[in-house]
Protein backbone atom coordinates (compact mmCIF):
# COMPACT_ATOMS: atom_id res chain seq x y z
CA UNK A 1 0.00 0.00 0.00
CA UNK A 2 1.06 3.58 -0.82
CA UNK A 3 1.75 5.94 2.32
CA UNK A 4 4.40 7.81 4.09
CA UNK A 5 6.72 5.96 6.41
CA UNK A 6 8.62 7.87 9.59
CA UNK A 7 11.14 6.61 11.30
CA UNK A 8 12.04 5.90 14.22
CA UNK A 9 8.69 6.06 16.24
CA UNK A 10 10.23 7.40 19.38
CA UNK A 11 13.84 8.70 19.78
CA UNK A 12 15.83 9.84 22.87
CA UNK A 13 18.75 12.80 22.35
CA UNK A 14 21.25 14.21 24.66
CA UNK A 15 21.38 17.33 25.26
CA UNK A 16 24.12 18.59 22.53
CA UNK A 17 23.80 15.59 20.04
CA UNK A 18 22.09 15.95 16.30
CA UNK A 19 19.79 13.16 15.38
CA UNK A 20 18.12 12.83 12.05
CA UNK A 21 14.87 11.45 11.38
CA UNK A 22 13.67 9.80 8.47
CA UNK A 23 10.18 9.85 6.30
CA UNK A 24 10.12 8.01 3.49
CA UNK A 25 7.27 8.16 0.85
CA UNK A 26 6.05 5.73 -2.26
CA UNK A 27 2.85 8.18 -2.95
CA UNK A 28 4.97 9.61 -6.24
CA UNK A 29 4.05 13.02 -4.38
CA UNK A 30 6.52 15.67 -5.29
CA UNK A 31 5.98 17.74 -2.44
CA UNK A 32 7.17 17.01 1.14
CA UNK A 33 6.51 18.97 4.57
CA UNK A 34 7.94 18.80 8.04
CA UNK A 35 5.48 19.63 11.04
CA UNK A 36 6.38 19.87 14.87
CA UNK A 37 3.27 19.86 16.81
CA UNK A 38 3.51 20.89 20.43
CA UNK A 39 0.79 20.22 22.35
CA UNK A 40 -1.90 23.05 22.51
CA UNK A 41 -0.07 24.97 19.77
CA UNK A 42 -1.43 22.78 16.82
CA UNK A 43 1.42 22.05 14.05
CA UNK A 44 3.50 24.47 13.05
CA UNK A 45 5.81 23.82 9.60
CA UNK A 46 9.79 23.50 9.60
CA UNK A 47 10.81 22.99 6.35
CA UNK A 48 8.94 22.05 3.09
CA UNK A 49 10.10 20.88 -0.33
CA UNK A 50 8.19 21.20 -3.85
CA UNK A 51 10.88 19.12 -5.86
CA UNK A 52 14.15 17.31 -5.46
CA UNK A 53 16.93 19.38 -4.55
CA UNK A 54 15.33 22.16 -3.71
CA UNK A 55 13.44 22.97 0.17
CA UNK A 56 12.43 26.04 1.58
CA UNK A 57 12.08 27.29 5.26
CA UNK A 58 8.63 27.21 7.10
CA UNK A 59 7.83 29.27 10.28
CA UNK A 60 10.40 27.69 12.56
CA UNK A 61 13.18 26.35 10.61
CA UNK A 62 16.14 27.90 13.11
CA UNK A 63 18.11 24.69 14.45
CA UNK A 64 16.99 22.23 11.74
CA UNK A 65 18.18 21.12 8.07
CA UNK A 66 17.28 19.37 5.40
CA UNK A 67 17.91 17.28 2.34
CA UNK A 68 15.84 16.35 -0.62
CA UNK A 69 18.15 14.42 -2.91
CA UNK A 70 15.36 11.33 -3.84
CA UNK A 71 11.91 12.00 -4.86
CA UNK A 72 11.26 9.52 -1.47
CA UNK A 73 12.77 10.57 0.95
CA UNK A 74 13.03 13.55 3.05
CA UNK A 75 14.76 13.90 6.55
CA UNK A 76 14.85 16.13 9.16
CA UNK A 77 17.68 16.62 10.95
CA UNK A 78 17.20 18.45 14.55
CA UNK A 79 20.85 20.36 15.39
CA UNK A 80 22.13 21.37 18.75
CA UNK A 81 21.02 24.70 18.08
CA UNK A 82 17.70 23.36 18.28
CA UNK A 83 16.73 25.09 21.66
CA UNK A 84 13.45 23.19 22.86
CA UNK A 85 13.99 19.96 20.32
CA UNK A 86 11.83 17.49 22.41
CA UNK A 87 8.39 17.44 20.57
CA UNK A 88 6.66 15.06 18.30
CA UNK A 89 7.51 15.88 14.80
CA UNK A 90 5.44 14.80 11.53
CA UNK A 91 6.32 14.42 7.98
CA UNK A 92 3.75 14.67 5.10
CA UNK A 93 3.56 14.94 1.33
CA UNK A 94 1.44 15.96 -1.13
CA UNK A 95 0.56 16.72 -4.66
CA UNK A 96 2.04 19.77 -6.24
CA UNK A 97 0.54 20.51 -9.28
CA UNK A 98 -2.94 22.10 -10.35
CA UNK A 99 -5.46 21.48 -9.21
CA UNK A 100 -4.03 21.74 -5.82
CA UNK A 101 -6.46 20.06 -3.63
CA UNK A 102 -4.09 21.03 -0.54
CA UNK A 103 -4.69 17.33 0.56
CA UNK A 104 -1.34 16.40 2.74
CA UNK A 105 -1.16 12.76 3.59
CA UNK A 106 0.51 12.24 6.91
CA UNK A 107 2.89 9.53 8.35
CA UNK A 108 2.46 8.39 11.65
CA UNK A 109 5.35 10.59 13.78
CA UNK A 110 8.20 10.57 15.55
CA UNK A 111 8.41 11.28 18.89
CA UNK A 112 11.52 13.01 19.58
CA UNK A 113 13.05 13.16 23.96
CA UNK A 114 15.83 15.09 24.65
CA UNK A 115 17.05 13.74 28.19
CA UNK B 1 -1.82 36.77 7.98
CA UNK B 2 -3.63 33.61 7.41
CA UNK B 3 -4.75 32.28 10.73
CA UNK B 4 -6.89 29.72 12.37
CA UNK B 5 -8.55 29.58 15.26
CA UNK B 6 -10.56 26.64 17.35
CA UNK B 7 -12.63 26.43 20.13
CA UNK B 8 -10.50 25.16 23.07
CA UNK B 9 -10.89 21.86 24.15
CA UNK B 10 -10.92 19.52 25.51
CA UNK B 11 -14.26 18.53 24.92
CA UNK B 12 -16.67 15.85 26.83
CA UNK B 13 -19.64 14.21 25.60
CA UNK B 14 -21.59 11.47 25.85
CA UNK B 15 -22.02 8.90 23.34
CA UNK B 16 -24.82 9.77 20.19
CA UNK B 17 -24.81 13.54 21.76
CA UNK B 18 -24.68 16.19 18.77
CA UNK B 19 -20.66 18.18 18.52
CA UNK B 20 -20.04 21.26 17.31
CA UNK B 21 -16.14 22.30 17.11
CA UNK B 22 -15.89 25.90 16.12
CA UNK B 23 -13.61 27.17 13.92
CA UNK B 24 -12.98 30.51 12.39
CA UNK B 25 -10.32 31.64 10.13
CA UNK B 26 -8.51 35.32 8.39
CA UNK B 27 -7.21 34.94 5.29
CA UNK B 28 -6.38 36.64 2.37
CA UNK B 29 -7.78 35.56 -1.51
CA UNK B 30 -9.79 32.41 -1.78
CA UNK B 31 -8.54 29.69 0.93
CA UNK B 32 -9.68 26.11 0.94
CA UNK B 33 -10.93 24.89 4.09
CA UNK B 34 -10.27 21.49 6.19
CA UNK B 35 -10.75 19.34 9.06
CA UNK B 36 -8.37 16.57 10.09
CA UNK B 37 -8.58 14.23 12.69
CA UNK B 38 -5.71 12.90 14.81
CA UNK B 39 -6.03 9.48 16.45
CA UNK B 40 -4.46 8.59 19.68
CA UNK B 41 -0.42 7.71 18.49
CA UNK B 42 -1.04 8.46 14.85
CA UNK B 43 -0.38 11.69 12.55
CA UNK B 44 -3.27 13.42 11.14
CA UNK B 45 -5.72 12.56 8.35
CA UNK B 46 -7.95 14.36 6.09
CA UNK B 47 -11.39 14.03 7.35
CA UNK B 48 -13.52 16.01 4.96
CA UNK B 49 -12.34 19.51 2.60
CA UNK B 50 -14.53 22.37 1.27
CA UNK B 51 -12.44 24.55 -2.13
CA UNK B 52 -15.28 27.02 -1.84
CA UNK B 53 -17.85 29.54 -0.24
CA UNK B 54 -20.86 27.42 0.72
CA UNK B 55 -19.42 24.09 -0.12
CA UNK B 56 -20.47 21.62 2.34
CA UNK B 57 -17.29 19.00 3.29
CA UNK B 58 -18.57 15.24 4.60
CA UNK B 59 -17.45 12.64 5.36
CA UNK B 60 -18.18 9.21 8.22
CA UNK B 61 -21.24 11.28 9.77
CA UNK B 62 -19.28 14.49 9.85
CA UNK B 63 -19.93 18.02 8.46
CA UNK B 64 -18.82 21.33 7.46
CA UNK B 65 -19.63 24.00 5.61
CA UNK B 66 -17.79 26.99 4.39
CA UNK B 67 -19.15 29.93 5.22
CA UNK B 68 -17.45 33.29 3.51
CA UNK B 69 -19.64 36.15 5.22
CA UNK B 70 -18.69 34.53 8.87
CA UNK B 71 -15.29 33.27 7.58
CA UNK B 72 -16.12 29.89 9.51
CA UNK B 73 -15.97 26.30 9.15
CA UNK B 74 -17.82 24.66 12.04
CA UNK B 75 -17.50 20.74 12.50
CA UNK B 76 -20.59 19.23 13.51
CA UNK B 77 -21.54 15.14 13.81
CA UNK B 78 -25.27 14.26 14.91
CA UNK B 79 -24.48 11.51 16.73
CA UNK B 80 -20.66 11.17 18.16
CA UNK B 81 -19.53 7.60 18.92
CA UNK B 82 -16.60 6.49 21.21
CA UNK B 83 -14.56 5.41 18.73
CA UNK B 84 -14.34 9.77 17.44
CA UNK B 85 -12.61 10.13 20.62
CA UNK B 86 -9.82 11.84 18.82
CA UNK B 87 -7.58 15.37 18.58
CA UNK B 88 -9.19 17.72 15.56
CA UNK B 89 -7.89 20.11 13.54
CA UNK B 90 -9.01 22.90 11.52
CA UNK B 91 -7.15 24.02 8.44
CA UNK B 92 -6.93 26.45 5.99
CA UNK B 93 -4.66 26.64 2.38
CA UNK B 94 -4.35 29.00 0.07
CA UNK B 95 -3.81 26.91 -3.57
CA UNK B 96 -2.63 30.82 -5.18
CA UNK B 97 0.43 30.72 -2.49
CA UNK B 98 2.03 27.93 -5.22
CA UNK B 99 2.18 25.45 -2.76
CA UNK B 100 -0.07 23.25 -0.37
CA UNK B 101 0.99 24.80 2.61
CA UNK B 102 -1.07 24.58 5.44
CA UNK B 103 -2.11 26.52 7.95
CA UNK B 104 -3.36 24.63 11.63
CA UNK B 105 -5.71 25.56 14.31
CA UNK B 106 -4.26 24.26 17.71
CA UNK B 107 -6.58 21.54 17.89
CA UNK B 108 -9.48 20.28 19.69
CA UNK B 109 -9.70 17.46 22.00
CA UNK B 110 -12.97 15.44 21.96
CA UNK B 111 -13.21 12.56 24.26
CA UNK B 112 -16.62 10.57 23.88
CA UNK B 113 -17.61 8.52 27.33
CA UNK B 114 -20.35 5.54 26.55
Amino acid sequence: DGGITQSPKYLFRKEGQNVTLSCEQNLNHDAMYWYRQDPGQGLRLIYYSQIVNDFQKGDIAEGYSVSREKKESFPLTVTSAQKNPTAFYLCASSIDIPPNTGELFFGEGSRLTVL
Amino acid sequence: GNSVTQMEGPVTLSEEAFLTINCTYTATGYPSLFWYVQYPGEGLQLLLKATKADDKGSNKGFEATYRKETTSFHLEKGSVQVSDSAVYFCALSDPLGGYNKLIFGAGTRLAVHP
